[in-house]
């Protein structure tokens, strides 16, 4: 069975701090993919970043990184230099990608709530 | 702009009434899915379509109905079975050609359905 866990529920940082948000998953599938999304209040979820089980290599894109590890089922999301924009719910998901699997269904953790205080 | 839209944004229910929430994409995707998300929890799938005609139950299907008569449509109806209908509603939508895996989904702006 697929699952996420995102053992952080909430997170509170000061404008400029860096911070990192946990994620960690189980799945039986050697391939597979995984997922960053972002919720503002408005509540729509937008899509930050998509990694898949052969590619370990970390990506970052402008102030946000992610650190993929396939040994310990981890893939981190750090944001650097906080900003107050940057206050959402933040998930972490999984997709199957193996024959017979429902392409395209995510399996989600909790979510973190992130605030930014200025 | 191509995207997926929700109707309505808000939307409250007597107990024992059915309501029908909206879902439209013009991204010409081929999957829809209706995921329901409750407060510290994720999001739970309730129901699926892979193409126009054709739907599954997702892990939460039960008091749900849904119906795929268009490829750009994939309304959810919350019946009177629905023990706990309150609620944040997200449509979603993949490509799902053959050739394409783990492919992002677009979401909507979701419905907050309160029973009053």
């Amino acid at each position: 069975a697929q699952k996420v866990t995102q053992a952080q529920t909430e997170i509170s940082v000061v404008e400029k701090e860096d911070v990192t948000l946990d994620c960690v998953y189980e799945t039986r599938d050697t391939t597979y993919y995984l997922f960053w999304y972002k919720q503002p209040p408005s509540g729509e979820l937008v899509f930050l970043i998509r990694r898949n089980s052969f590619d370990e290599q970390n990506e970052i894109s402008g102030r946000y990184s992610w650190n993929f590890q396939k040994s310990t089922s981890s893939f981190n999301f750090t944001i650097t230099a906080s900003q107050v924009v940057d206050s959402a719910v933040y998930f972490c998901a999984l997709s199957e990608a193996r024959r017979g699997s429902t392409l395209g269904r995510l399996y989600f953790g909790r979510g973190t709530q992130l605030t930014v205080w200025p | 702009d191509g995207g997926i839209t929700q109707s309505p944004k808000y939307l409250f229910r007597k107990e024992g009434q059915n309501v029908t929430l909206s879902c439209e994409q013009n991204l010409n995707h081929d999957a829809m899915y209706w995921y329901r998300q409750d407060p510290g929890q994720g999001l739970r799938l309730i129901y699926y379509s892979q193409i126009v005609n054709d739907f599954q139950k997702g892990d939460i299907a039960e008091g749900y109905s849904v119906s795929r008569e268009k490829k750009e449509s994939f309304p959810l109806t919350v019946t009177s079975a629905q023990k706990n209908p309150t609620a944040f509603y997200l449509c979603a939508s993949t490509v799902q050609n053959r050739g394409i895996r783990g492919t992002e989904a677009f979401f909507g702006q979701g419905t907050r359905l309160t029973v009053v």
